[in-house]
């Protein structure tokens, strides 16, 4: 019985390169959120997404930042060109329809 | 969304019960009330949630009142291990979940 599977669970990446994190959802669970934990914060909602479909991405950055949930395959958090402020931990959560939300144990991002 | 409001830190004594206290005054008619911790820096775990009625699993119980204004997490015999930062949000379920600021538990022998 899986959870929900984040990796690489430590990325370290240079100020201007990309971050890839990928997440796979708990067997049988459609929806994926994701949330990040600046240091010292709490999680903040970035985006909510369905197989192929972005639900809600009211919380996520303007620009550099991309979500996607494929139809096969790990749902992807992407960040271009990667700033100091970016430095964070992200968590993603799955849930089947109208249950609840179950999390992995996240990636922290550092950037140099 | 609720607002929810929960004391930012509460301390118990192990093998004792830990009973966290939310007030959800503006919670809706189809809003779940949540419970979620955070152990460190450790991802959320999914504790409980209700609706109307009070729940127990084999992590806690929780009582809602009848108002549905607030409600109580009991974790029945607490461990060093429940030491953690524990969040009640009021939300509907496939919605984005917001996070306050929760209640530092800390548990103590």
């Amino acid at each position: 019985n899986a959870g929900v599977m984040q990796n690489p669970r430590h990325l370290v990446r240079r100020r201007g390169q990309e971050a890839r994190l990928r997440c796979s959802p708990m067997k049988g669970h459609s929806h994926v959120y994701w949330y990040r934990q600046l240091p010292e914060e709490g999680l903040k909602f970035m985006v909510y997404l369905q197989k192929e479909n972005i639900i809600d991405e009211s919380g996520m950055p303007k620009e550099r930042f991309s979500a996607e949930f494929p139809k096969e395959g790990p749902s992807i958090l992407r960040i271009q060109q990667v700033v100091r402020g970016d430095s964070a931990a992200y968590f993603c959560a799955s849930s089947p329809p109208w249950g609840p939300q179950h999390f992995g144990d996240g990636t922290r991002l550092s950037i140099l | 969304d609720a607002k929810t409001t929960q004391p930012p830190s509460m301390d118990c004594a192990e093998g004792r019960a830990a009973n966290l206290p939310c007030n959800h005054s503006t919670i809706s008619g189809n809003e779940y009330v949540y419970w979620y911790r955070q152990i460190h820096s450790q991802g959320p775990q999914y504790i409980i949630h209700g609706l109307k009625n009070n729940e127990t699993n084999e992590m806690a119980s929780l009582i809602i009142t009848e108002d549905r204004k607030s409600s109580t997490l009991i974790l029945p015999h607490a461990t060093l291990r429940d030491t953690a930062v524990y969040y009640c949000i009021g939300d509907q379920a496939g919605t984005a979940l917001i996070f306050g600021k929760g209640t530092t538990l800390s548990v103590s022998s």
